[in-house]
């Protein structure tokens, strides 16, 4: 089936370590998202690719960054996290033309 | 600029009862709208999407939902209650020229035996 991976599912970090959360797609989609998830909270789009365009919103933290190597992979690396970092990290892709967003099982980060 | 507005952060129902989701909207073009459903520690799943065909949207697990431009509201439905329905539900709406959602606050379903 087609659909839209998160590895890991769960990943401890240390305060200031960097980390990277990964997510791939066989969905063949133009679109890729990356959301932080808080408890409790709607999900808060961080950036997007569309193709190669990289999108940042504008209270995006410097902290955050994005990388998209091709069509199926995109990576989220956080460069000094902070205990405020921790949350659901999802990844989400969409099809230009159908709007809707798939989304991948999520990352749950912990800072420690 | 659009936003999207869901009415009550928990709704409790009994099994076997109406589950009825608000959410409106407000946007200064015509939306597409969405709604998800969130299990715990899951991604967003979705479960139906209107796209200015027919109001009246079905999607998976029984929902439905109707829109109702007057109203600017689409409000999901669900005629009888499952214990699985338990999750969390987000209306979201993307304007017809872009990719970006914008997500309600959510509501939190307890479905109670």
């Amino acid at each position: 089936d087609a659909m839209v991976i998160q590895n890991p599912r769960y990943q401890v970090t240390q305060f200031g370590k960097p980390v990277t959360l990964s997510c791939s797609q066989t969905l063949n989609h133009n679109v890729m998202y990356w959301y932080q998830q808080k408890s409790s909270q709607a999900p808060k789009l961080l950036f997007h690719y569309y193709d190669k365009d990289f999108n940042n919103e504008a209270d995006t933290p410097d902290n955050f960054q994005s990388r998209r190597p091709n069509t199926s992979f995109c990576f989220l690396d956080i460069r000094s996290p902070g205990l405020g970092d921790a949350a659901m990290y999802l990844c989400a892709t969409s099809r230009d033309a159908s709007r809707e967003q798939y989304f991948g099982p999520g990352t749950r980060l912990t800072v420690t | 600029a659009q936003s999207v507005t869901q009415l009550g952060s928990h709704v409790s129902v009994s099994e076997g009862a109406l589950v009825l989701l608000r959410c409106n909207y407000s946007s200064s073009v015509p939306p597409y709208l969405f709604w998800y459903v969130q299990y715990p520690n899951q991604g967003l799943q979705l479960l139906l999407k209107y796209t200015s065909a027919a109001t009246l949207v079905k999607g998976i697990n029984g929902f439905e939902a109707e829109f109702k431009k007057s109203e600017t509201s689409f409000h999901l439905t669900k005629p009888s209650a499952h214990m699985s329905d338990a999750a969390e539900y987000f209306c979201a709406v993307t304007k017809a020229a872009g990719n970006k959602l914008t997500f309600g606050g959510g509501t939190r379903v307890l479905v109670k035996p």
